[in-house]
């Protein structure tokens, strides 16, 4: 069965300083999408970032990137330079069924994220 | 401005009631969800419909029913067969971008609670 696996339920940073949250997935599919979304405490979900299966650079997106470990099964964000509005819950999810008709997205238990000034 | 917006923001539910939950997209998708989110955890997928007049069972469908008359509308309806429906409702739609990216865009969602 897929599954994605967000360890860290709490993070600290420094503002200015950079950070990693961690996620490993589980799947037999070759093809698979992977995603990063924030969500503050108004509730709405934002997607922040894209990685697909078969892209061999990792993704980047302004302060956001995805370190892309395959062989690892591993799909970690990394912002740099926090800011006070990255304090949010961030969440890893998967598309399950790459291409076919569900696209359903399975999502982590996420990771809280605190700033610091 | 084109986005998805779900109203209402709250709301409340007696005991026996069904209410409706409303999702609009203006983004011309063709596919549509609604995920569920309980304190402390990811989202589950209740119901989705990939074009009009077409939906299917997500993982968590029992006591949830859905339409999908207009590809801008995609209400959830929560009837009195769901026994546990204090949660956070999300609806997205999803955009079909180039190299099979596929993303899935979310509404603000409806925090649903039980009087």
């Amino acid at each position: 069965a897929q599954k994605i696996t967000q360890t860290q339920p709490g993070m600290f940073v420094q503002e200015k300083e950079a950070v990693t949250l961690d996620c490993t997935y589980d799947t037999s599919d070759q093809s698979y999408g992977l995603f990063w979304y924030k969500q503050p405490s108004s509730g709405e979900m934002i997607f922040l970032i894209y990685q697909g299966s078969y892209d061999e650079q990792n993704a980047t997106e302004g302060r956001y990137s995805l370190n892309f470990q395959k062989a690892r099964k591993s799909a970690n964000l990394v912002i740099s330079a926090s800011q006070l509005g990255d304090s949010a819950m961030y969440f890893c999810a998967m598309r399950e069924n790459y291409g076919g008709a569900t696209n359903k997205l399975i999502f982590g238990t996420g990771t809280l994220l605190a700033v610091q000034p | 401005d084109g986005g998805i917006t779900q109203s209402p923001k709250y709301l409340f539910r007696k005991e026996g009631q069904n209410v409706t939950l409303s999702c609009e997209q203006n983004l011309n998708h063709d596919a549509m969800y609604w995920y569920r989110q309980d304190p402390g955890q990811g989202l589950r997928l209740i119901y989705y419909s990939q074009i009009v007049n077409d939906f299917q069972k997500g993982d968590i469908a029992e006591g949830y029913s859905v339409s999908r008359e207009k590809k801008e509308s995609f209400p959830l309806t929560v009837t009195s067969a769901q026994k546990n429906p204090t949660a956070f409702y999300l609806c997205a739609s999803r955009e079909v971008r180039g190299r099979g990216q596929q993303t899935q865009y979310f509404g603000p969602g409806t925090r649903l609670l039980v009087l």
